[in-house]
Protein backbone atom coordinates (compact mmCIF):
# COMPACT_ATOMS: atom_id res chain seq x y z
CA UNK A 1 0.00 0.00 0.00
CA UNK A 2 1.35 3.47 -0.94
CA UNK A 3 -0.73 5.23 1.96
CA UNK A 4 -0.58 8.81 1.67
CA UNK A 5 1.54 10.21 -1.11
CA UNK A 6 3.04 13.73 -0.92
CA UNK A 7 5.03 15.31 -3.62
CA UNK A 8 7.59 17.02 -4.43
CA UNK A 9 9.67 16.19 -1.40
CA UNK A 10 11.48 19.90 -1.81
CA UNK A 11 10.52 22.92 -3.01
CA UNK A 12 12.57 26.08 -3.62
CA UNK A 13 10.08 29.51 -4.79
CA UNK A 14 10.68 33.17 -4.89
CA UNK A 15 8.78 35.24 -3.33
CA UNK A 16 4.89 36.08 -4.87
CA UNK A 17 5.38 32.77 -6.94
CA UNK A 18 2.18 30.10 -6.82
CA UNK A 19 2.61 26.74 -6.83
CA UNK A 20 0.59 23.39 -5.80
CA UNK A 21 1.32 20.73 -2.81
CA UNK A 22 -0.23 17.52 -4.37
CA UNK A 23 -1.28 15.11 -1.64
CA UNK A 24 -2.93 11.61 -2.72
CA UNK A 25 -3.89 8.67 -0.74
CA UNK A 26 -5.50 4.69 -1.78
CA UNK A 27 -7.15 4.04 1.37
CA UNK A 28 -10.35 5.47 0.23
CA UNK A 29 -10.11 7.87 3.31
CA UNK A 30 -12.72 10.60 4.07
CA UNK A 31 -10.85 12.98 6.22
CA UNK A 32 -7.68 14.12 4.81
CA UNK A 33 -6.07 17.65 5.88
CA UNK A 34 -2.99 19.67 5.78
CA UNK A 35 -0.17 20.57 8.76
CA UNK A 36 2.19 22.79 8.37
CA UNK A 37 5.43 22.24 11.24
CA UNK A 38 7.32 24.84 12.13
CA UNK A 39 10.32 25.02 14.88
CA UNK A 40 8.78 25.19 18.65
CA UNK A 41 5.35 25.06 17.33
CA UNK A 42 4.24 22.01 16.84
CA UNK A 43 1.82 21.21 14.02
CA UNK A 44 -1.09 23.65 13.65
CA UNK A 45 -4.37 22.73 10.65
CA UNK A 46 -4.28 24.61 7.91
CA UNK A 47 -7.16 23.17 5.77
CA UNK A 48 -9.43 19.55 5.88
CA UNK A 49 -11.84 17.76 4.11
CA UNK A 50 -14.17 15.50 5.71
CA UNK A 51 -15.35 14.44 1.97
CA UNK A 52 -15.11 15.10 -1.74
CA UNK A 53 -16.54 18.87 -2.28
CA UNK A 54 -16.23 19.40 1.68
CA UNK A 55 -13.40 21.56 2.94
CA UNK A 56 -13.04 23.74 5.85
CA UNK A 57 -10.73 25.94 7.46
CA UNK A 58 -7.95 25.11 10.29
CA UNK A 59 -6.35 27.33 12.57
CA UNK A 60 -3.66 28.93 9.94
CA UNK A 61 -5.60 28.89 6.53
CA UNK A 62 -4.36 32.93 5.36
CA UNK A 63 -3.01 32.47 1.97
CA UNK A 64 -3.55 29.00 1.41
CA UNK A 65 -6.48 27.23 -1.15
CA UNK A 66 -7.54 23.29 -0.72
CA UNK A 67 -10.19 21.11 -3.08
CA UNK A 68 -11.18 18.18 -3.01
CA UNK A 69 -12.84 17.03 -6.41
CA UNK A 70 -12.11 13.11 -5.56
CA UNK A 71 -11.85 11.34 -2.54
CA UNK A 72 -8.10 10.43 -3.11
CA UNK A 73 -6.81 13.70 -3.78
CA UNK A 74 -6.19 16.84 -1.80
CA UNK A 75 -4.21 19.41 -3.41
CA UNK A 76 -2.93 23.06 -1.24
CA UNK A 77 -2.26 25.65 -3.27
CA UNK A 78 -0.21 28.51 -2.76
CA UNK A 79 -1.30 31.97 -4.62
CA UNK A 80 1.28 33.66 -4.09
CA UNK A 81 4.33 32.72 -1.91
CA UNK A 82 5.59 34.68 1.07
CA UNK A 83 9.02 33.65 3.33
CA UNK A 84 6.41 33.74 6.43
CA UNK A 85 5.10 30.24 4.34
CA UNK A 86 8.64 28.68 4.67
CA UNK A 87 7.82 25.39 6.49
CA UNK A 88 7.57 21.43 6.39
CA UNK A 89 4.20 21.07 5.35
CA UNK A 90 2.28 17.48 6.05
CA UNK A 91 -0.73 15.83 4.62
CA UNK A 92 -2.87 12.84 6.64
CA UNK A 93 -6.12 11.30 6.22
CA UNK A 94 -8.39 9.17 8.59
CA UNK A 95 -11.07 6.73 7.82
CA UNK A 96 -13.29 8.64 9.63
CA UNK A 97 -14.95 11.87 9.11
CA UNK A 98 -14.44 12.51 12.71
CA UNK A 99 -11.10 12.77 13.44
CA UNK A 100 -9.63 10.61 16.28
CA UNK A 101 -12.02 8.02 15.62
CA UNK A 102 -9.51 5.96 13.67
CA UNK A 103 -5.72 7.23 13.18
CA UNK A 104 -4.48 10.26 11.39
CA UNK A 105 -1.96 8.76 8.75
CA UNK A 106 0.78 11.13 7.82
CA UNK A 107 2.76 11.43 4.39
CA UNK A 108 6.63 12.20 4.89
CA UNK A 109 6.31 15.90 4.20
CA UNK A 110 7.03 18.58 1.62
CA UNK A 111 9.82 21.10 2.67
CA UNK A 112 9.47 24.16 1.12
CA UNK A 113 11.21 27.04 1.42
CA UNK A 114 10.72 31.06 0.44
CA UNK A 115 12.98 33.37 -0.49
CA UNK B 1 -10.09 27.14 23.40
CA UNK B 2 -8.14 23.87 23.51
CA UNK B 3 -4.68 24.00 24.34
CA UNK B 4 -1.98 21.24 24.96
CA UNK B 5 1.65 21.45 26.64
CA UNK B 6 4.66 19.71 26.28
CA UNK B 7 6.57 21.00 29.40
CA UNK B 8 9.98 19.32 28.10
CA UNK B 9 11.74 19.80 25.10
CA UNK B 10 13.61 17.53 25.35
CA UNK B 11 14.25 14.48 27.21
CA UNK B 12 16.98 12.01 27.75
CA UNK B 13 17.31 8.29 29.58
CA UNK B 14 19.54 5.73 29.53
CA UNK B 15 18.80 2.62 27.84
CA UNK B 16 16.53 -0.12 29.92
CA UNK B 17 15.27 2.52 32.24
CA UNK B 18 12.02 4.10 32.28
CA UNK B 19 11.04 6.84 30.31
CA UNK B 20 7.90 9.24 31.08
CA UNK B 21 7.08 12.01 28.68
CA UNK B 22 5.01 14.83 29.80
CA UNK B 23 1.54 16.11 28.40
CA UNK B 24 -0.94 18.52 30.04
CA UNK B 25 -3.82 19.81 28.02
CA UNK B 26 -7.10 22.14 28.48
CA UNK B 27 -10.35 21.62 26.78
CA UNK B 28 -13.78 22.85 27.54
CA UNK B 29 -15.34 19.52 26.86
CA UNK B 30 -14.36 15.89 27.29
CA UNK B 31 -10.76 15.22 25.49
CA UNK B 32 -10.49 12.63 22.94
CA UNK B 33 -6.26 12.32 23.72
CA UNK B 34 -3.27 11.03 21.16
CA UNK B 35 0.17 10.34 21.18
CA UNK B 36 1.90 10.48 17.83
CA UNK B 37 5.82 9.83 17.47
CA UNK B 38 8.05 11.34 14.69
CA UNK B 39 11.01 9.75 12.77
CA UNK B 40 13.61 11.94 11.11
CA UNK B 41 12.20 13.13 7.49
CA UNK B 42 8.94 10.97 8.31
CA UNK B 43 5.68 12.11 8.80
CA UNK B 44 3.92 11.37 11.89
CA UNK B 45 2.87 7.63 12.97
CA UNK B 46 0.33 6.73 15.78
CA UNK B 47 1.26 5.16 19.02
CA UNK B 48 -1.86 5.57 20.87
CA UNK B 49 -5.23 7.03 22.23
CA UNK B 50 -7.93 7.97 24.87
CA UNK B 51 -11.23 8.32 24.20
CA UNK B 52 -13.17 7.05 26.91
CA UNK B 53 -12.99 4.12 30.07
CA UNK B 54 -9.81 2.42 30.86
CA UNK B 55 -7.41 5.64 32.23
CA UNK B 56 -3.92 3.17 31.10
CA UNK B 57 -4.38 3.03 27.44
CA UNK B 58 -1.48 0.31 25.89
CA UNK B 59 -0.35 1.20 22.61
CA UNK B 60 2.51 0.61 19.97
CA UNK B 61 5.81 -0.40 20.85
CA UNK B 62 5.03 -1.14 24.11
CA UNK B 63 4.45 2.63 24.73
CA UNK B 64 1.24 3.45 27.52
CA UNK B 65 -0.35 6.62 28.73
CA UNK B 66 -2.45 7.31 32.03
CA UNK B 67 -5.13 9.48 31.53
CA UNK B 68 -5.91 11.51 34.69
CA UNK B 69 -8.69 13.72 34.47
CA UNK B 70 -8.05 15.97 38.16
CA UNK B 71 -4.35 16.54 36.41
CA UNK B 72 -5.91 17.47 32.97
CA UNK B 73 -2.44 15.08 31.88
CA UNK B 74 -1.92 12.29 29.91
CA UNK B 75 1.35 11.38 30.13
CA UNK B 76 3.71 8.43 27.47
CA UNK B 77 5.19 6.16 29.47
CA UNK B 78 7.00 3.35 28.35
CA UNK B 79 8.72 0.11 30.93
CA UNK B 80 12.36 0.15 29.25
CA UNK B 81 13.70 2.31 26.87
CA UNK B 82 15.19 1.10 23.56
CA UNK B 83 18.07 3.05 21.13
CA UNK B 84 15.23 3.18 18.80
CA UNK B 85 12.85 5.01 20.97
CA UNK B 86 14.87 7.70 19.96
CA UNK B 87 12.38 10.41 18.26
CA UNK B 88 10.14 13.05 18.02
CA UNK B 89 6.63 12.69 20.24
CA UNK B 90 3.46 14.72 19.78
CA UNK B 91 0.93 14.83 22.36
CA UNK B 92 -2.50 16.07 20.48
CA UNK B 93 -5.99 16.65 21.64
CA UNK B 94 -9.71 17.27 20.38
CA UNK B 95 -11.59 19.07 22.11
CA UNK B 96 -15.44 17.32 21.92
CA UNK B 97 -16.73 20.66 23.55
CA UNK B 98 -16.19 22.73 20.81
CA UNK B 99 -17.81 20.93 18.12
CA UNK B 100 -14.34 21.55 15.93
CA UNK B 101 -13.00 18.37 13.72
CA UNK B 102 -9.68 18.56 14.24
CA UNK B 103 -6.92 17.64 16.49
CA UNK B 104 -4.18 19.89 18.51
CA UNK B 105 -0.64 19.29 18.77
CA UNK B 106 1.69 20.42 21.21
CA UNK B 107 5.15 21.28 20.24
CA UNK B 108 6.94 18.25 20.75
CA UNK B 109 9.59 16.53 22.85
CA UNK B 110 12.44 15.06 21.47
CA UNK B 111 13.20 12.11 23.06
CA UNK B 112 16.99 10.40 23.05
CA UNK B 113 17.61 7.09 24.96
CA UNK B 114 21.58 6.55 25.87
CA UNK B 115 23.21 3.29 24.98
Amino acid sequence: NAGVTQTPKFQVLKTGQSMTLQCAQDMNHEYMSWYRQDPGMGLRLIHYSVGAGITDQGEVPNGYNVSRSTTEDFPLRLLSAAPSQTSVYFCASSYSREVGNSPLHFGNGTRLTVT
Amino acid sequence: AQSVAQPEDQVNVAEGNPLTVKCTYSVSGNPYLFWYVQYPNRGLQFLLKYITGDNLVKGSYGFEAEFNKSQTSFHLKKPSALVSDSALYFCAVRDMGTGANNLFFGTGTRLTVIP
